[in-house]
């Protein structure tokens, strides 16, 4: 079992859906972060929190530290968010343990 | 602006050949990081690097070598010991003495054997 686990794999949704993205994690962490990867390949971090929330425009991020989960939200969406969100945890030393990614597509 | 530059964008690299990934970071962070990502899987650490003229192996480190002579450069070599180095690599850094700070990622290098 991996470390940290994202649900679902893959995600299609119409332009104005409301979306969520999960990921829970096993190990002790100090920090968890949200990643968005564009096919190009490029990583942009968008959110770090260690806990309660976090809101940046349409983009929410929530952790629950006792139930060791975090959610990504993104409300009233739009083809160009279509992208793979990482969930990944920071333990000991700064290290990043990654989940395998969840690949959105936001159709118009 | 600051941020982290990856090169080249793509390599290809012929059976045996060693082949040296350039990261080059201008944000001063002290920390390094070199991931590997497969298809499928999520990143995986190969070597990382806290402060100059020190670093770690991660979690597959075999077939990989790092130096860490500046603080700007961190330059990862797959070597001809790496079976199997096809895959996309993504460098970071970050500020770890600076709380709350996110690693910084470049853009990649793509791998591929001819």
């Amino acid at each position: 079992k991996n470390e940290v686990e994202q649900s679902p794999q893959n995600l299609t949704a119409q332009e104005g859906e409301f979306i969520t993205i999960n990921c829970s994690y096993s190990v002790g962490i100090s920090a968890l972060h949200w990643l968005q990867q564009h096919p190009g390949g490029g990583i942009v971090s968008l959110f770090m929190l260690s806990s309660g929330k976090k809101k940046h425009g349409r983009l929410i991020a929530t952790i629950n530290i006792q139930e060791k989960h975090s959610s990504l939200h993104i409300t009233a969406s739009h083809p160009r968010d279509s992208a793979v969100y990482i969930c990944a945890a920071e333990t000991s030393g700064s290290r990043l343990t990654f989940g395998e990614g969840t690949q959105l597509t936001v159709n118009p | 602006d600051g941020g982290i530059t990856q090169s080249p964008k793509y390599l290809f690299r012929k059976e045996g050949q060693n082949v040296t990934l350039s990261c080059e970071q201008n944000l001063n962070h002290d920390a390094m990081y070199w991931y590997r990502q497969d298809p499928g899987q999520g990143l995986r650490l190969i070597y990382y690097s806290q402060i100059v003229n020190d670093f770690q192996k991660g979690d597959i480190a075999e077939g990989y070598s790092v130096s860490r002579e500046k603080k700007e450069s961190f330059p990862l070599t797959v070597t001809s010991a790496q079976k199997n180095p096809t895959a996309f690599y993504l460098c970071a850094s970050s500020s770890p003495n600076r709380s709350g700070q996110p690693q910084h990622f470049g853009d990649g290098t793509r791998l591929s054997i001819l």
